[in-house]
């Protein structure tokens, strides 16, 4: 059982450089998240999905796209990368919503530069 | 939405310390309380949980109570190891997208 898996672990952008990560689960969870983890910044959420084809915003959407085409899939999608967006990302799912206990699992994270 | 605060690090302690990692939030309801913890080079994991008040979360000899009436849930061990050096993050469930709130993250060094 794989849990979450993300691709790739690392990768190195040239500013303007337009960029996919993909984020892969094989839980059959409902909600899948994006997070961008910075130095003294902890957590924040870029982007969510509560099940298949839906997306939303999370605290930081600016600069990002997501789409969920498939329920086990969350692709999160860079335009045209900025310096700003060096950082290191996390995508994580869950069964529902974490309000009733369900936990969530987490990728072990692509590492993000962008020059 | 909801929000944490989570004490600041870096900690330092050494082998069979005895740990505290202070947490409080503020909640409209009653949010589900979670403490994860970031080993270098991974994604977080689920260390512990508690769904309602005066609950109590444990693994691994850590433990964690929902505190409903100070509003808090702070993360204890009785005697650290050298293993348990990493992130620590307190997250209550009910941020203003039904996500959970990650506090800052406490980085704990554990040294023989």
């Amino acid at each position: 059982n794989a849990g979450v898996t993300q691709t790739p672990k690392f990768r190195v952008l040239k500013t303007g450089q337009s960029m996919t990560l993909l984020c892969a689960q094989d839980m059959n969870h409902e909600y899948m998240y994006w997070y961008r983890q910075d130095p003294g910044m902890g957590l924040r959420l870029i982007h969510y999905s509560v099940g298949e084809g839906t997306t939303a915003k999370g605290e930081v959407p600016d600069g990002y796209n997501v789409s969920r085409l498939k329920k086990q899939n969350f692709l999160l999608g860079l335009e045209s990368a900025a310096p700003s967006q060096t950082s290191v990302y996390f995508c994580a799912s869950s069964l529902s919503g974490p309000g009733r206990g369900r936990d969530y699992t987490f990728g072990s994270g692509t590492r993000l530069t962008v020059v | 939405g909801n929000s944490v605060t989570q004490m600041e690090g870096p900690v330092t302690l050494s082998e069979e310390a005895f740990l505290t990692i202070n947490c409080t939030y503020t909640a409209t309801g009653y949010p589900s309380l979670f403490w994860y913890v970031q080993y270098p080079g991974e994604g977080l994991q689920l260390l512990l949980k508690a769904t309602k008040a005066d609950d109590k979360g444990s693994n691994k000899g850590f433990e964690a109570t929902y505190r409903k009436e100070t509003t808090s849930f702070h993360l204890e061990k009785g005697s650290v190891q050298v293993s348990d050096s990493a992130v620590y993050f307190c997250a209550p469930s009910g941020g203003s997208q039904g996500n959970l709130i990650f506090g800052k993250g406490t980085k704990l060094s554990v040294k023989p």
